[in-house]
């Protein structure tokens, strides 16, 4: 089955401990996202990568990092320097210019 | 700095009724998405608008996208209990440049429709 998987679904985490956070896709997309989701919120972007080994931070950056070794992979730390770090994790992929499909996303709690 | 408004953010109605929600953008754009969002699930695609005076529909839905106003309207037609949820748009100008810059959303249209 073609689509993209994002694990865990739920994570737990104390204050200062960095997490990484796992998006896979097989659609052979070039491009990955990630987003972050608050409550009552919408979307906010936090890096996105056109092209292997490449990547740019969005609008919300501070506090992660991200690495693209390999085109289906785009895995995401959230590092002890995000203040708030709780919140849902969307990864998403595209073409290049085509439409962002989106994984089931991960669940962050950090206390 | 793009920025995406969508009104309501909170809407409750009837079964049967009709309703609209608007997407207002600030940027010059031609591409426009309209996602579902039901309580802790992902996002699900709903419509993709790529020129202005493109109209979609699917099943009980409409979505339209006006480039020049900078707005895009979501009808909901004679709507049904299965309906509710969360409704967001999103913009994106990237295409412009031929890469893939992320969408910018709006909060989103949270939508309940009672029997």
């Amino acid at each position: 089955d073609g689509g993209i998987t994002q694990s865990p679904k739920y994570l737990f985490r104390k204050e200062g401990q960095n997490v990484t956070l796992s998006c896979e896709q097989n659609l052979n997309h070039d491009a990955m996202y990630w987003y972050r989701q608050d409550p009552g919120q919408g979307l906010r972007l936090i890096y996105y990568s056109q092209i292997v080994n490449d990547f740019q931070k969005g609008d919300i950056a501070e506090g992660y990092s991200v690495s693209r070794e390999k085109k289906e992979s785009f895995p995401l730390t959230v590092t002890s320097a995000q203040k708030n770090p709780t919140a849902f994790y969307l990864c998403a992929s595209s073409f290049l210019q085509g439409q962002q499909y989106f994984g089931p996303g991960t669940r962050l709690t950090v206390t | 700095e793009l920025k995406v408004e969508q009104n309501p953010l909170f809407l409750s109605m009837q079964e049967g009724k009709n309703y609209t929600i608007y997407c207002n953008y600030s940027t010059t754009s031609d591409r426009l998405y309209w996602y579902r969002q039901d309580p802790g699930k992902s996002l699900e695609s709903l419509f993709v608008l790529l020129s202005n005076g493109a109209v979609k529909q699917e099943g009980r839905l409409m979505a339209s996208l006006d480039t020049k106003a900078r707005l895009s309207t979501l009808h909901i037609t004679a709507a049904v209990h299965d309906l509710s949820a969360t409704y967001f748009c999103a913009v994106d100008i990237s295409y412009s440049g031929g890469g893939a810059d992320g969408l910018t959303f709006g909060k989103g249209t949270h939508l309940i429709i009672q029997p």
